[in-house]
């Protein structure tokens, strides 16, 4: 059964850009959550999607979305981006309690 | 969700047991432990959870004290491999849905031969 899967894995970019990272959940799981992970900040956790709608949000600016699409396959979009959210960011699905599986994130690196 | 409180590094021998150890004092009735690993540069792994009574599974065991104020995390022979950072986190379980992780510094263990 494959796990989940994140892309791109790496990317770089500049101040002011935006970005979008993509997320698969494993098949049959219908949430997926979104966390941010930094040295300073740890392991914080963005939003929650299921069924297509945002269930649970963290305390992120406006700039950090996200979205879910029918066959449970999630996108987070963080726009204008600052050098701060520099960060390695993790995608979990889950069809059970508290039983999150990460995958191996998208390494953003903002310039 | 109850706040946990983690020594932030500990050491272990190959082969013997590692017992990582969490403080919840304030956790409520409805409040699981739950237990996650990451090993450098990767996601977090699952590891194991439990209400009240001790559970175990292919990869640890958790004791959970009568008061359920701590627990321990055992991982009965420890290898190389299990080095990693380890998370205890308390939160209410739903089921059937998700809900957000609160990760606190964790527990940096470290297996040495």
């Amino acid at each position: 059964k494959a796990g989940v899967t994140q892309t791109p894995r790496y990317l770089i970019k500049t101040r002011g850009q935006q970005v979008t990272l993509s997320c698969s959940p494993i098949s049959g799981h219908r949430s997926v959550s979104w966390y941010q992970q930094t040295p300073g900040q740890g392991l914080q956790f963005l939003f929650e999607y299921f069924s297509e709608t945002q269930r649970n949000k963290g305390n992120f600016p406006g700039r950090f979305s996200g979205r879910q699409f029918s066959n449970s396959r999630s996108e987070m979009n963080v726009s204008t981006l600052e050098l701060g959210d520099s960060a390695l960011y993790l995608c979990a699905s889950t069809t059970g309690p508290g039983e999150l599986f990460f995958g191996e994130g998208s390494r953003l690196t903002v310039l | 969700d109850a706040k946990t409180t983690q020594p932030p590094s500990m050491d272990c021998a190959e082969g013997r047991a590692a017992n990582l150890p969490c403080n919840h004092s304030t956790i409520s009735g409805n409040e699981y432990v739950y237990w996650y690993r990451q090993i450098h540069s990767q996601g977090p792994q699952y590891i194991i959870h439990g209400l009240k009574n001790n559970e175990t599974n292919e990869m640890a065991s958790l004791i959970i004290t009568e008061d359920r104020k701590s627990s321990t995390l055992i991982l009965p022979h420890a290898t190389l491999r299990d080095t990693a950072v380890y998370y205890c986190i308390v939160r209410v379980a739903h089921t059937g849905t998700a809900s957000k992780l609160t990760f606190g510094t964790g527990t940096r263990l470290q297996v040495t031969l």
